[in-house]
């Protein structure tokens, strides 16, 4: 799978929108992006997954560039539940049997 | 619809005991992994299953781990004769389909090595 990088950490207020960026320069054109996060002391939970549209679900909204050399991750009101480790991860569903390689994530802190 | 369940949730073993971990995958799902997650580092491969069958252990160490999916009950996870550093949580995921579908992970198993 071809590398994301992503900022370590980053801060919002609650119930503003958050923006996580997400860089996959060395993407392929059968990559797809996908979200996943980690709350504290949790499993990671899937949140969102896209090829070229952006895609809305009821967690977030997934905005990707024209040239899909990058994405980002949108939380149109963060809550203090939505503190976590996001994670940016690039899988091929014509790459064979892969594992999910998980980076370092982004730590969203969200203050109250 | 049951999520993905591990146990137990945290497990206490000195050194040189044996650790088993379970995992029962969500329903209709039949292809299981399991994942290392050292404290403060991202989570690590370890090992993917379908039933009966071990697909992919390139992340498992050589000696002393080992993993099973039997045709009926959960995966487990065998680490035999435990160090310290192999304190860590270790979750489990299951798909439907394979790899390449979403992965739906359980609350893990913190594994504490006296």
């Amino acid at each position: 799978d071809a590398k994301t990088t992503q900022p370590n950490s980053m801060e919002s207020n609650e119930e503003e929108p958050v923006h996580l960026p997400c860089n996959h320069s060395t993407i392929s054109g059968t990559d797809y992006i996908h979200w996943y996060r980690q709350l504290p002391s949790q499993g990671p939970e899937y949140v969102i997954h896209g090829l070229t549209s952006n895609v809305n679900n009821r967690m977030a909204s997934l905005a990707i560039a024209e040239d899909r050399k990058s994405s980002t991750l949108i939380l149109h009101r963060a809550t203090l539940r939505d503190a976590a480790v996001y994670y940016c991860i690039l899988r091929d569903p014509l790459g064979g049997n892969t594992p999910l390689v998980f980076g370092k994530g982004t730590r969203l802190s969200v203050i109250a | 619809n049951a999520g993905v369940m591990q146990n137990p949730r945290h497990l206490v073993r000195r050194r040189g005991q044996e650790a088993r971990l379970r995992c029962s995958p969500m329903k209709g799902h039949s292809h299981v992994y399991w994942y290392r997650q050292l404290p403060e580092e991202g989570l690590k491969f370890m090992v993917y299953l379908q039933k009966e069958n071990i697909i992919d252990e390139s992340g498992m160490p050589k000696e002393r781990f080992s993993a099973e999916f039997p045709k009926e009950g959960p995966s487990i996870l065998r680490i035999q004769q435990v160090v310290r550093g192999d304190s860590a949580a270790y979750f489990c995921a299951s798909s439907r389909w394979g790899l390449q579908e979403t992965q739906y992970f359980g609350p893990g198993t913190r594994l504490l090595v006296l």
